[in-house]
């Protein structure tokens, strides 16, 4: 089965600081795609980054980049600048290419920002 | 386009009560999705519907639970004779089968808390 591990419950980062959320996963899967998504409190969760397994090039939005290792499973999100807007909970999710769709999601790690 | 909507945004009830909850997804979407997210998890997923048609069913979704999508438009969920461990977020998401890269849109969820 496929797994999704968020080592970091929490994270902290000063305002125009720069911070990595670390992100694992498991699937002897090679079609799949991976995701992170924000969710501010009391809001609806937004996706930030989307990356296809079959791509070696990193997706980037903006402020917003991952490190795709395919071969260690690792899917990192670097967040550049960080705005007080960025606080939220960041979650981690697989979705497997060959599926209906349903996201396998992380725990989350919890990010504050520091004025 | 509003996105996706669901109502109740937050229910109390009772042990043993049935509640119904409503999910209107953004209106060209053909797949609808429901995930349930306890406090400190990441979302997991429910079941999803193509169209009218419910493909697939996670195990979380109990003979208590039951989901039906009508028309292939909005969508409900009811859950019949509720316990204390149904209390949750119930999260709606909806997206399209081909194109917009397999994403995923949610709604803000619907808060049911069973006392």
């Amino acid at each position: 089965a496929q797994t999704v591990t968020q080592s970091q419950p929490e994270m902290s980062v000063q305002e125009a600081e720069t911070v990595t959320l670390s992100c694992t996963y498991d699937t002897s899967e090679s079609d799949y795609y991976l995701f992170w998504y924000k969710q501010p409190p009391s809001r609806q969760m937004i996706l930030v980054i989307r990356q296809e397994a079959y791509k070696q090039q990193n997706a980037t939005e903006n402020r917003f980049s991952v490190n795709f290792q395919k071969a260690a499973k690792s899917f990192s999100l670097k967040i550049s600048d960080s705005q007080l807007g960025d606080a939220a909970m960041y979650f981690c999710a697989y979705m497997y290419g060959g599926s209906q769709g349903n996201l396998i999601f992380g725990k989350g790690t919890k990010l504050s920002v520091k004025p | 386009d509003t996105g996706v909507s669901q109502d109740p945004r937050h229910k109390i009830t009772k042990r043993g009560q049935n509640v119904t909850f409503r999910c209107d997804p953004i209106s060209e979407h053909n797949r609808l999705y429901w995930y349930r997210q306890t406090l400190g998890q990441g979302p997991e997923f429910l079941t999803y519907f193509q169209n009218e048609a419910q493909l697939e069913k996670s195990r979380l979704l109990s003979d208590r639970f039951s989901a039906e999508r009508p028309k292939g438009s909005f969508s409900t969920l009811e859950i019949q004779r509720t316990e204390q461990g149904d209390s949750a977020m119930y999260l709606c998401a909806s997206s399209l089968t081909q194109g917009d890269k397999n994403i995923q849109y949610f709604g803000a969820g619907t808060r049911l808390s069973v006392l």
